[in-house]
C-alpha cells in the first residue's frame, strides 16, 4: 500500500546531540513537508520541498537541516542549536500544485529530551 | 503574510447533535483553498474537506460540510449527528500561494469532545 513512513516513533535526545529523524514515501509526491505540533497546538511548518535538491524554510526552521536527495525521502535533523526540541514531528506529502491536493501525513515521531 | 485563526481551544458536544468549528482566515490572494483535518488522540491527520476560493457552493463530504462566508473570510465546519468517534482535534489549513502554491498552513486547532 502506498503511504508515508516515519521512523522511529519514539526518539530520545541527549543535549549537545544532533538527531535525525526519517520521511520515506511511495506515493511519487513531488512535495514533501515537515511539521511540528507542541502539546494542544497547531501544526508549525518547519521545513518543505517542492522538488528533489530542493527546498524551503517554513516559519520555524531555525536549529533544523533537512536534505532531499531523492524524491522518495526529505530527513530531519534537529540539530543542537534547537534548544527546545520536544515536540511531536509529522512528515506529508503532496501529489502536485492542484488547488485541492490534500495533504499525506505519516504516522508521526515524538521527539523527547533526556 | 497568511493566517488562520480558530479561536476555540476546546468544545462539547452532545452525542448526535450537530457541532460547529470557527475558521478564520486571512490572505490577500484572490486564488486560494482550505482544508479540514481530524487528528485523533493516535495522532494521525485525516483530511476531512477542501473548499477552493472560487467553488460557488459549500463543500460537504458525508456528515461534513463546510459554512464558507468568503467576503467574513470564515470557513468552518460543520459535524452533524455526532458520534463519538468524533472525538479529537480539529485543523483548518490553507494553501498558500506565497510559497509557490505548495506551502500549507494551520491554526492552532480546536479539540472536540462528544458526550455520551
Amino acid at each position: 500500500d502506498g503511504g508515508i513512513t516515519q521512523s522511529p516513533k519514539y526518539l530520545f535526545r541527549k543535549e549537545g546531540q544532533n538527531v535525525t529523524l526519517s520521511c520515506e514515501q511511495n506515493l511519487n509526491h513531488d512535495a514533501m513537508y515537515w511539521y511540528r505540533q507542541d502539546p494542544g497546538q497547531g501544526l508549525r511548518l518547519i521545513y518543505y520541498s517542492q522538488i528533489v535538491n530542493d527546498f524551503q524554510k517554513g516559519d520555524i526552521a531555525e536549529g533544523y537541516s533537512v536534505s532531499r536527495e531523492k524524491k522518495e525521502s526529505f530527513p530531519l535533523t534537529v540539530t543542537s542549536a534547537q534548544k527546545n526540541p520536544t515536540a511531536f514531528y509529522l512528515c506529508a506529502s503532496k501529489a502536485g500544485q492542484a488547488t485541492n491536493e490534500k495533504l499525506f501525513f505519516g504516522s508521526g515521531t515524538q521527539l523527547s529530551v533526556l | 503574510a497568511q493566517k488562520i485563526t480558530q479561536t476555540q481551544p476546546g468544545m462539547f458536544v452532545q452525542e448526535k447533535e450537530a457541532v460547529t468549528l470557527d475558521c478564520t482566515y486571512d490572505t490577500s490572494d484572490q486564488s486560494y483553498g482550505l482544508f479540514w483535518y481530524k487528528q485523533p488522540s493516535s495522532g494521525e491527520m485525516i483530511f476531512l474537506i477542501y473548499q477552493g476560493s472560487y467553488d460557488e457552493q459549500n463543500a460537504t463530504e458525508g456528515r461534513y460540510s463546510l459554512n464558507f462566508q468568503k467576503a467574513r473570510k470564515s470557513a468552518n465546519l460543520v459535524i452533524s449527528a455526532s458520534q463519538l468517534g468524533d472525538s479529537a482535534m480539529y485543523f483548518c489549513a490553507m494553501r498558500d500561494p506565497t510559497g509557490g502554491y505548495q506551502k500549507v498552513t494551520f491554526g492552532t486547532g480546536t479539540k472536540l469532545q462528544v458526550i455520551p
